[in-house]
């Protein structure tokens, strides 16, 4: 997975619970990104963070929130808020070049 | 109008053909142009990197018109192993690598046998 760790590849959560995606690189990338794929659609950015301490909302924020604390590591929680959280989260480090496995989150 | 947009497919094709994929954007400034490909409930991986003046890779060639906002990808002598979804995406910001990408909603090939 060049470096990227996504886990685990399948989160299974019941609605109303808040739940949070791990995302880990060891490439020491500055930037890092949250993307949200549901079936038949391209993906969509959620956040992203081009330097530890700061990040910015994507496309589609509402019911998400993310922090990064270090440089490795980009954690997305995915609130009670978020309507329609059931899709595949992926964290590409460092764009364009791939991405890890991603996080297939169901919620029942 | 959408930032990147594809051809809605599916492409049912027989093995050998060829079959050519297009992709229109939005932004006049974007910078950097990919395919990506997508097997089923697998991420995306990058294909190849469209450059203005057209690059090939084997069977795959991808060709970049600026003026027209347009990007092809052109796949000879279709596999069975070609069958995937291929997502055109657009890098809009000047620094390729810390800033986001636009996607496409992809195009789905099946090749038959």
């Amino acid at each position: 997975d060049g470096g990227i760790t996504q886990s685990p590849k399948y989160l299974f959560r019941k609605e109303g619970q808040n739940v949070t995606l791990s995302c880990e690189q060891n490439l020491n990338h500055d930037a890092m990104y949250w993307y949200r794929q549901d079936p038949g659609q391209g993906l969509r950015l959620i956040y992203y963070s081009q330097i530890v301490n700061d990040f910015q909302k994507g496309d589609i924020a509402e019911g998400y929130s993310v922090s990064r604390e270090k440089k490795e590591s980009f954690p997305l929680t995915v609130t009670s808020a978020q309507k329609n959280p059931t899709a595949f989260y992926l964290c590409p480090p460092h764009n364009e070049q791939f991405f890890g496995p991603g996080t297939r989150l169901t919620v029942l | 109008r959408k930032e990147v947009e594809q051809d809605p497919g599916p492409f049912n094709v027989p093995e050998g053909a060829t079959v050519a994929f297009n992709c229109t954007y939005s932004n006049s400034a974007s910078q950097s142009f990919f395919w990506y490909r997508q097997d089923c409930r697998k991420e995306p991986k990058l294909l190849m990197s469209v450059y203005s003046s057209g690059n090939e890779d084997g069977r795959f060639t991808a060709q970049l018109n600026r003026a027209s906002q347009y990007i092809s990808l052109l796949i000879r002598d279709s596999k069975l192993s070609d069958s995937a979804t291929y997502l055109c995406v657009v890098n809009m910001g000047g620094n390729s690598g810390n800033t986001p990408l636009v996607f496409g909603k992809g195009t789905r090939l099946s090749v038959i046998a």
